[in-house]
């Protein structure tokens, strides 16, 4: 079986500062993919970023990058020079690689930006 | 393309009642998603299409729900006998190509409430 586990379930940040939302996981799959996904309050989820398991790059898109430690099993993102719309749930998630894209999500955390 | 639809968006029904949802896809994507989520927590997985055709149902769902993919376009999740456990928020996501490498796109979701 496959586990998320997101351990904040609040974070909150300062615009212009930097957080990180923690995330560890457990699979059995030799490839996987992982995911970081925004929910805005009453508004669709969306995705953030994405990364490989056997990719050693941690991925970037713009304010967004992940710390990915494949042997500790742990997935962090962390959002550079926040900004007040970034204030959402964010989950962590997991597709085993052989699942047929079916996603395991974390709790969420919680992220409030103030001004 | 206006992404992935989701009919209606609320619904209130009594216990007892059946409903039925709606989700209309991204189209010519392959894959289709049903999860469901509470309040406060990540979704929950529920079952899985490609094309018409329903590939894995998670334990989750009952012999109560039922989902359907006609012609491997739209789908619809139908719950009978409705309890006050069943009170969630429904979300569809499509996909296209294989696990990972493409990303999943939500609907906003039905959010059903059991009175």
């Amino acid at each position: 079986a496959q586990t998320v586990t997101q351990s904040q379930p609040e974070m909150s940040v300062q615009e212009a500062e930097t957080v990180t939302l923690s995330c560890t996981y457990d699979t059995s799959e030799s490839n996987y993919y992982l995911f970081w996904y925004k929910q805005p309050p009453s508004r669709q989820m969306i995705l953030v970023i994405r990364q490989e398991a056997y990719k050693q790059q941690n991925a970037t898109e713009n304010r967004f990058s992940v710390n990915f430690q494949k042997a500790a099993k742990s997935f962090s993102l962390k959002i550079s020079d926040s900004q007040l719309g970034d204030t959402a749930m964010y989950f962590c998630a997991l597709d085993g690689g052989t699942s047929y894209g079916k996603l395991t999500f974390g709790q969420g955390t919680i992220l409030t930006v103030h001004p | 393309d206006t992404g992935v639809s989701q009919n209606p968006r609320h619904k209130i029904t009594k216990r007892g009642q059946n409903v039925t949802f709606r989700c209309d896809p991204i189209s010519e994507h392959n894959r289709l998603y049903w999860y469901r989520q509470t309040l406060g927590q990540g979704p929950e997985f529920l079952t899985y299409f490609q094309n018409e055709a329903q590939l894995e149902k998670s334990r989750l769902l009952s012999d109560r729900f039922s989902a359907e993919r006609p012609k491997g376009s739209f789908s619809t999740l139908e719950i009978q006998r409705t309890e006050q456990g069943d009170s969630a928020m429904y979300l569809c996501a499509s996909s296209s190509g294989t696990s990972g490498d493409t990303e999943a796109f939500f609907g906003q979701g039905t959010r059903l409430t059991v009175v």
